[in-house]
């Protein structure tokens, strides 16, 4: 398996342009999760999906943001309209929810928005 | 909440030395993990203790966990340049959330 696979790799967009982070988890993994990654933020979860169905969105910034996984082996994370602040880098990661299972993260999307 | 909330130290030490890092926790957990981010980069896995173990070793990490205290303890032995990187724990209840993790600089 390749692993976790993001796309694109870089993104910049001007303020109020839509943008589409794309996910594939590995296959048979059963949960993803999105993160945000900034110097003052930190790494923040966004949302989780268990068996495809959305778990915890309690992450979610705002309704600019939206996520949705439309089978297990495809995840989109959508941002409209866009704005500066979202600028960072967003991970997706995916797992086989259980005892003791590690997750696996994708490179990331670095995301600029000008 | 988040499951992992590392003490946030950025720690510098010379190569070969040992690296100690904390970590605290806010519920009961199953088990907890280490993960490392190289600058840049996703985080990788680094190792497991389940919540009745109270040491674990793989290569040069140590970890420790006291479940009474909610917190957990790694080391990283005969550091290198290449340990260099943030490392996270998250306490295993699926959601997958991380504190703000500890970053170490290891110089040559």
């Amino acid at each position: 398996d390749a692993g976790v696979i993001q796309s694109p790799r870089h993104e910049v967009t001007e303020m109020g342009q839509e943008v589409t982070l794309r996910c594939k988890p590995i296959s048979g993994h059963n949960s993803l999760f999105w993160y945000r990654q900034t110097m003052m933020r930190g790494l923040e979860l966004l949302i989780y999906f268990n068996n495809n169905v959305p778990i915890d969105d309690s992450g979610m910034p705002e309704d600019r943001f939206s996520a949705k996984m439309p089978n297990a082996s495809f995840s989109t994370l959508k941002i409209q309209p866009s704005e500066p602040r979202d600028s960072a880098v967003y991970f997706c990661a995916s797992s086989f929810t259980g005892r003791g299972t590690e997750a696996f993260f994708g490179q990331g999307t670095r995301l600029t928005v000008v | 909440s988040q499951q992992g909330e590392e003490d946030p130290q950025a720690l510098s030490i010379q190569e070969g030395e040992n690296a100690t890092m904390n970590c605290s926790y806010k519920t009961s957990i199953n088990n907890l993990q280490w993960y490392r981010q190289n600058s840049g980069r996703g985080l990788v896995h680094l190792i497991l203790i389940r919540s009745n173990e109270r040491e674990k070793h793989s290569g040069r990490l140590r970890v420790t966990l006291d479940t009474s205290k909610k917190s957990s303890s790694l080391l990283i032995t005969a550091s290198r340049a290449a340990d260099t990187a943030s490392y996270f724990c998250e306490g295993g209840n699926n959601r997958l959330a991380f504190g703000k993790g500890n970053q170490v600089v290891v110089i040559p």
